[in-house]
């Protein structure tokens, strides 16, 4: 079945020791999005890709930065992360802009030591 | 700006009883609404959408209804089951033409459904 792939499921890394998620899709969308979700909150969007074109959400932290090299995946890199970015990342995409739905991967949980 | 208001949870029922969740939304166009289920541990599962006033979004046995008049987009089942224990999310989605969308989300409603 078509989808979006996250990996690792799990990711345990130490204070300040950079970290980078995995996201990938079969769907051939032009958006990827990623979003940051704590416990009990809603996901909070960081930044998304149309194509090639990247936009970051204005109070997204300069420690979180994105690559997309292709089409079919997405990495999210914390630079230095804190004790406050445990959280689950979330990566969705959706086919174009608009109103257009989005299609979630099944997250990473990111916890900091 | 856009704004989505989700019913407070916790939400907990027997199975077989009927559930609502309310959700209101403010938006300046025409947006999309959206029902998103997460169970514990996963991503968000799209469980159903409306694109236009008075459309009704239906699956799994839940409905929802675009209400432009009442700017809602409340959830319903008719009969709960124990497998339905998760969280919802409202959602709308605004136009933002070329760079993709802006999903502005509720905070969640948690619904645990008791034998």
């Amino acid at each position: 079945d078509a989808m979006v792939i996250q990996n690792p499921r799990y990711q345990v890394t130490q204070f300040g020791k950079p970290v980078t998620l995995s996201c990938s899709q079969t769907l051939n969308h032009n958006v990827m999005y990623w979003y940051q979700q704590k416990s009990s909150q809603a996901p909070k969007l960081l930044f998304h890709y149309y194509d090639k074109d990247f936009n970051n959400e204005a109070d997204t932290p300069d420690n979180f930065q994105s690559r997309r090299p292709n089409t079919s995946f997405c990495f999210l890199d914390i630079r230095s992360p804190g004790l406050g970015d445990a959280a689950m990342y979330l990566c969705a995409t959706s086919r174009s802009g608009g109103t257009d739905t989005q299609y979630f991967g099944p997250g990473t949980r990111l916890t900091v030591l | 700006g856009d704004s989505v208001t989700q019913m407070e949870g916790p939400v907990t029922l027997s199975e077989e009883a009927f559930l609502t969740i309310n959700c209101t939304y403010t938006a300046t166009g025409y947006p999309s609404l959206f029902w998103y289920v997460q169970y514990p541990g996963e991503g968000l599962q799209l469980l159903l959408k409306a694109t236009k006033a008075d459309d009704k979004g239906s699956n799994k046995g839940f409905e929802a209804t675009y209400r432009k008049e009442t700017t809602s987009f409340h959830l319903e089942k008719g009969s709960v089951q124990v497998s339905d224990s998760a969280v919802y999310f409202c959602a709308l989605s605004d136009r933002r033409g070329y760079t993709g969308n802006q999903f502005y989300f509720g905070t969640g409603t948690s619904l645990t459904v008791i034998p």
